[in-house]
């Protein structure tokens, strides 16, 4: 069965420019989460999906935005890019099952913003 | 509001020995905890989940525990091996109600270094 699958896995962008980024869940998997990891900060929540639809979202601004396909494919968007997007992004996908839910993460989209 | 604390922060020993990595949470009423390892540049891999109603699981040499009451989980890993160097970081759940979603906050995890 094929893991979570991030593309691209690097990019380098300029302040002011915009970014997409994509994520493939495990198939069957219908939860998509999105988590920026920084050396400063750690892993932070970003926003997450359920079928199609943002269920919650973390303490970001709204330059970052996402959306979920109705195959479960995920994409992240950043707009006005700023030198502090710099980060790895990371996406996870889960069965979200009542009592035993496990985090699949994808290998990460690494940014550096110049 | 939960916090996720790790200690040590990083950690050096000599290949064979048995170490103990330490998690502790503020919010006890979870309902999983999850243990992941993350090598430099790479997604995290899942090494082990606890159910809140268990005390400890274990998937070869790791063995994690979970302690509610004390608002703390450890993970154990025996005879350890310059292959285990990596960060290790734990995950707990907290829950967005009504629509019962879940995000996981992380700890800063432990970086290990294992010494051949």
């Amino acid at each position: 069965k094929a893991g979570v699958t991030q593309t691209p896995r690097y990019l380098i962008k300029t302040r002011g420019q915009q970014v997409t980024l994509s994520c493939s869940p495990i198939s069957g998997h219908r939860s998509v989460s999105w988590y920026q990891q920084t050396p400063g900060q750690g892993l932070q929540f970003l926003f997450e999906y359920f079928s199609e639809t943002q269920r919650n979202k973390g303490n970001f601004p709204g330059r970052f935005s996402g959306r979920q396909f109705s195959n479960s494919r995920s994409e992240m968007n950043v707009s006005t890019l700023e030198l502090g997007d710099s980060a790895l992004y990371l996406c996870a996908s889960s069965l979200r099952t009542k009592t035993n839910e496990k985090l699949f993460f994808g290998s990460g989209t690494q940014l550096s913003v110049l | 509001k939960q916090e996720v604390t790790q200690i040590p922060a990083a950690l050096s020993v000599p290949e064979g020995e048995n170490l103990v990595l330490n998690c502790s949470f503020t919010d006890s009423a979870i309902y999983n905890l999850q243990w992941f390892r993350q090598d430099p540049g790479k997604g995290l891999t899942s090494l082990l989940l606890i159910q809140s109603s268990q005390r400890e699981q274990t998937s070869g040499r790791l063995n994690a525990s979970l302690d509610k009451s004390s608002g703390r989980s450890t993970l154990y890993i025996a005879a350890s091996q310059p292959g285990d160097s990596a960060t290790y970081l734990c995950a707990a759940p907290v829950e967005f109600l009504p629509v019962q979603a879940y995000k996981y906050i992380f700890g800063t995890g432990t970086r290990l270094k294992v010494l051949a």
